[in-house]
Formats: structure tokens, C-alpha cells, sequence
């Protein structure tokens, strides 16, 4: 069943904008990642975040995780035209490996 | 590149026709899972292998059999398919499917099935 549920369901930004995508998931999770993907194509991981961090950077991605709210969002800063892409939100439940992905939020990023 | 590969990239066939895709993993991973991605939809996972066992099979339909010979093949064979199974099938691998670790999974580009 789907844990995760990103928000909005579509971005359109400038090119230099902040780009924040949420992520909002349903039960205990070990973890969260984020993926990204472009069109057509596999995805890839951007980020994982513990149940026990709070916030975690990787260049211009920025992942907050608050547990007591079930949310999570990704903040990618000073996006370009290559940011453009989908992103996916995954959670494990407790006591699983596997992880649950979302819809994903598509995001374009205008030159 | 991500380590994962996946063959063919892009697939047409009848609904009798039997065909098989591929895939391989150079990331020396234990765990590897089949995704389908239709268009408007969640990431549907599919089969999961763990240490060559197979640990999960998500209500597949038997038109989809899937193989996995050792740790670093995955195959997905195809027969009678139906043209609402035309989607993009992913391949992943992940180190292990130990809850206890982090599983940060290793997607293939994928194979664009089209069903006629």
C-alpha cells in the first residue's frame, strides 16, 4: 500500500528559484528517502534520512524529517533547467526493508 | 550510471508473443526488486529477491514469472500479456533486505513494454 504522498503534485519554477517539495507518510519509519527522476528513465538517489535526524544536507539539496508530524520536504536551492525532473519520496515501515515510493512531485525548472 | 543495467530498453510485443527482460547489477548487492511505473500511477513493486530467494511477490499476475539465477541476475519473463500491463518495468538492488540497515536502492533505466 502507499506510504508516502508528495506535495504539490506539480512545481514550475525560474531558474534560480528555491524549489521545495513535502512529503507526508502514514506509520513508524526507520527511514526517508528522496529520489529523483527524469523522464523515462530509472531513478536515483538524492538522500537518506534516519528516523532520528532531523535535517540532512547533500550541495543544494536540503531534507528536513519531523516524525512527529509524518512529514518530510526537500528544498532544493538555486535550482536550474537540469533540476527539472520528478521526485519521489520513499518510506520504509517499521519491521520492513522494502520501501513504499509516492506519487512524486514533478518539477520544472524554466531557463 | 548507476551499476544497474537492464536489456532491452524498449519492447513491442503481441499478446502471445513470450519474451524475457534482463537485468544486472555490478554493485555486488544481495537484493533485487522488479517495479512497474504506468503513467498517473504509484511505483508498483513487483517481486523482491533476497540472497537469490524470493521474498515477495506483490499479487502479480502469473503472466509474469520472474528468475533470479544468482545475486547479480534478474530476469523477468513475459507471456500472454495484456496491453494495460504497457508500462515502464523497473529493475533495483539494494545491498541487502536487512531492516536493520539502510536500503538505498540502485535503479536500471528501465524497459518501455508496449503491449498491442
Amino acid at each position: 500500500s502507499q506510504q508516502g504522498e508528495e506535495d504539490p503534485q506539480a512545481l514550475s519554477i525560474q531558474e534560480g528559484e528555491n524549489a521545495t517539495m513535502n512529503c507526508s507518510y502514514k506509520t513508524s519509519i526507520n527511514n526517508l528517502q528522496w529520489y529523483r527522476q527524469n523522464s523515462g528513465r530509472g531513478l536515483v538517489h538524492l538522500i537518506l534520512i534516519r528516523s532520528n535526524e532531523r535535517e540532512k544536507h547533500s550541495g543544494r539539496l536540503r531534507v528536513t524529517l519531523d516524525t512527529s508530524k509524518k512529514s518530510s520536504s526537500l528544498l532544493i536551492t538555486a535550482s536550474r533547467a537540469a533540476d527539472t525532473a520528478s521526485y519521489f519520496c520513499a518510506t520504509d515501515q517499521r519491521g520492513s526493508y522494502i520501501p513504499t515510493f509516492g506519487r512524486g512531485t514533478s518539477l520544472i525548472v524554466h531557463p | 550510471e548507476t551499476g544497474v543495467t537492464q536489456t532491452p530498453r524498449h519492447l513491442v510485443m503481441g499478446m502471445t508473443n513470450k519474451k524475457s527482460l534482463k537485468c544486472e547489477q555490478h554493485l555486488g548487492h544481495n537484493a533485487m526488486y522488479w517495479y512497474k511505473q504506468s503513467a498517473k500511477k504509484p511505483l508498483e513493486l513487483m517481486f523482491v529477491y533476497n540472497f537469490k530467494e524470493q521474498t515477495e511477490n506483490n499479487s502479480v499476475p502469473s503472466r509474469f514469472s520472474p528468475e533470479c539465477p544468482n545475486s547479480s541476475h534478474l530476469f523477468l519473463h513475459l507471456h500472454t500479456l495484456q496491453p494495460e500491463d504497457s508500462a515502464l518495468y523497473l529493475c533495483a538492488s539494494s545491498p541487502q533486505g536487512d531492516r536493520l540497515r539502510d536500503n538505498e536502492q540502485f535503479f536500471g533505466p528501465g524497459t518501455r513494454l508496449t503491449v498491442l
